[in-house]
């Protein structure tokens, strides 16, 4: 088993959908939690952490749910700037990042 | 702005030469950094833990003879691929964590070996 799974997706949605990626660790002693957005061939860059209490940025909502270990990222109002890869990172030793495989997002017109 | 600069951003060179790829944390010291890889269409692979003054930690199946890293400074790691093959094409990433923050990433560089 992966130590960390997302949905496969890829998820194509129209413009102004909602959409909702999954994400589960193996790990208990995990510590810090993460979504990352990566476009092609660029890094990843942070979107947003992800805590117990949820967190909601603008049109992006995380959720963590430690008892079930399952991490969640629910984008509103979908833009076609949104179109890319939803990595779910999860961090149990201090730096030492777990990806998950991601999730691709097509957002169309 | 950035936070840690890799370089190249992409490197052409031909088989059995060696790349090295440079990666600086601009305004934290980072004790540790770290190299990953990632393959077409494929997550993050972690392929090893750079610690300053010390031998990096190599995860399974990496061979540390073929991807030399060394963290001199507090500033800068590098990762060398020695001899390199149209196997070890990819896409190269490094991170590092400023202390109590989230892991910041490199540029990347993407590497094709011809």
């Amino acid at each position: 088993r992966k130590e960390v799974e997302q949905d496969p997706g890829p998820f194509n949605v129209p413009e102004g959908a909602t959409v909702a990626f999954n994400c589960t660790y193996s790990n208990s002693a995990s510590q810090s939690f993460f979504w990352y957005r990566q476009d092609c061939r660029k890094e990843p860059k942070l979107l947003m952490s992800v805590y117990s209490s949820g967190n909601e940025d603008g049109r992006f909502t995380a959720q963590l749910n430690r008892a079930s270990q399952y991490i969640s990222l629910l984008i509103r109002d979908s833009k076609l700037s949104d179109s890319a890869t939803y990595l779910c990172v999860v961090n149990h030793n201090a730096g030492k990042s777990t990806f998950g495989d991601g999730t691709t997002l097509t957002v169309k017109p | 702005g950035a936070v840690v600069s890799q370089h190249p951003s992409r490197v052409i060179c031909k088989s059995g030469t060696s790349v090295k790829i440079e990666c600086r944390s601009l305004d934290f010291q980072a004790t540790t950094m770290f190299w990953y890889r990632q393959f077409p269409k494929k997550s993050l692979m972690l392929m090893a833990t750079s610690n300053e003054g010390s031998k990096a930690t190599y995860e399974q199946g990496v061979e540390k003879d073929k991807f030399l890293i060394n963290h001199a400074s507090l500033t800068l790691s590098t990762l060398t691929v020695t001899s390199a093959h149209p196997e070890d094409s990819s896409f190269y990433i490094c991170s590092a964590e400023r202390e109590g923050a989230e892991a910041f990433f490199g540029q990347g560089t993407r590497l094709t070996v011809v």
